[in-house]
């Protein structure tokens, strides 16, 4: 079983939709959780960033972590055919050094 | 946030020969990472840039194959050499400070072929 879990899609919405992105982990050392966006054939971009269990919103975009169930998720309210890219989830444990685990990422396609 | 420059944004390289990118960050960072993606699937780390010391490199990599400098806070590089048809990826650098704990940032990533 890989550490983080995340289905590749792709996953297709019609414009206006409610997306909702998540990933699975096993390492319960697990504290910082990150989402990143990345569009094709450009470098992922950071989005979302929380730290334990929890939701944060950003405009449209809302981190949640359920520590207890090791699942995170990603909403994307009222999506838009620019949010159509590849996101992926990454995880990192607190203390030592900083080095991210991440999912293989979920295709996303908005379609207007 | 930090901005990165990688270089080249895309290559195409010829069988034996080697690749060296570049990545320069506009301001002194502490950690500078070196990543592969292939097609569909996920980051996989190739190791972490140290600033003036050997990079450390992680399970299936080896300085022979992937040599690293970071001569300085700024800037590192990452050499492919000796390379086939499997190195065809794209390979991304990344750097993150380590004042508490902060997020990673990207460079926009080098596509390479290998023919």
């Amino acid at each position: 079983q890989k550490e983080v879990e995340q289905d590749p899609g792709p996953l297709s919405v019609p414009e206006g939709a409610i997306v909702s992105l998540n990933c699975t982990y096993s390492n319960s050392a697990f504290q910082y959780f990150m989402w990143y966006r990345q569009y094709s054939r450009k470098g992922p971009e950071l989005l979302m960033y929380t730290y334990s269990s929890g939701n944060k919103e950003d405009g449209r975009f809302t981190a949640q972590v359920d520590k207890s169930s090791k699942y995170i998720s990603l909403f994307i309210r009222d999506s838009q055919p620019s949010d159509s890219a590849t996101y992926l989830c990454a995880m990192s444990a607190s203390g030592g050094s900083y080095i991210p685990t991440f999912g293989r990422g979920t295709s996303l396609i908005v379609h207007p | 946030s930090a901005v990165i420059s990688q270089k080249p944004s895309r290559d195409i390289c010829q069988r034996g020969t080697s690749l060296t990118i570049q990545c320069q960050v506009d301001s002194q960072v502490t950690m500078m990472f070196w990543y592969r993606q292939q097609p569909g699937q996920s980051l996989t780390l190739i190791a972490t840039a140290n600033q003036g010391s050997e990079a450390t490199y992680e399970s299936g990599f080896v300085i022979d194959k992937f040599p690293i400098s970071r001569p300085n806070l700024t800037f590192s590089t990452l050499t492919v050499s000796n390379m086939s048809p499997e190195d065809s990826s794209i390979y991304l650098c990344s750097v993150a400070q380590l004042t508490g704990h902060t997020e990673a940032f990207f460079g926009q990533g080098t596509r390479l072929t290998v023919v």
